[in-house]
């Protein structure tokens, strides 16, 4: 099973600065399949990033992702307010599929 | 539109019985692969269980192997998870998510099961 690590747990920022969150495998995603979804409460998970590069369709283009082979970036530029959220890395690459823990980006 | 609206949680007693259902619009559900993904209370997401378009491969997690099956009905638009024997750590929010290639892109809002006596 790859193990998801993602880090920090919380980010705690202010609107306007730029958001890097980190998502490392415990080995290699093959074919760098990897997710980034949002999740706000109430909500359910919302496609951010998938191929660890490609934006969904609808997606700011201030949301990034970058990495390959075990290590993994989402980047939000210029935060807005409502992208205070969980941010979550999942690779589908090797079944069982599995998620990171999630990282909370929190207004400071 | 793309719609996913799951249905069938509840609440029941350790060692009984659920089935939820997945009911599909907007979309071909015979053209999808799709998923089950759960999140217990204030906890992270869980992939559950996988089908591909005509059912010939599905895949679970061994938290629940051999005490779930998955299932769909293209005719019908409609995924299926049967759950038996059911634990108190099967409580969880349960979404269906459509899969285009590996990536799950929709996820209907969710369908709460709650375990307990």
């Amino acid at each position: 099973e790859i193990v998801l690590t993602q880090s920090p747990g919380t980010l705690s920022l202010s609107p306007g600065e730029t958001a890097t969150l980190s998502c490392r495998a415990s080995q290699t995603v093959t074919n760098n399949y990897l997710v980034w979804y949002q999740q706000k409460p109430g909500q359910a998970p919302r496609l951010l990033i998938d191929d660890a590069s490609r934006r969904a369709a609808g997606i700011p283009d201030r949301f990034s992702g970058s990495g390959s082979g075990t290590d993994f970036t989402l980047t939000i530029s210029r935060l807005e307010p409502e992208d205070f959220a969980v941010y979550y890395c999942h690779q589908c690459a090797h079944s069982p599929w599995t998620f990171g823990q999630g990282t909370r980006v929190e207004v400071k | 539109e793309v719609q996913l609206v799951e249905s069938g949680g509840g609440l029941v007693q350790p060692g009984g019985s659920l089935r939820l259902s997945c009911a599909a619009s907007g979309f071909a559900l015979s053209d999808h692969n799709m998923n089950w993904v759960r999140q217990a209370p204030g906890k992270g997401l869980e992939w559950v269980a996988y089908i591909s378009r005509t059912a010939t491969t599905i895949y679970y997690a061994d938290s629940v192997k051999g005490r779930f099956t998955i299932s769909r009905d293209n005719a019908k638009n409609s995924l299926y998870l049967q759950m038996n024997s059911l634990r108190d750590e099967d409580t969880a929010l349960y979404y269906c998510a459509r899969l285009t290639g590996w990536t799950g892109d929709y996820w209907g809002q969710g369908t709460l099961v709650a375990v307990s006596s």
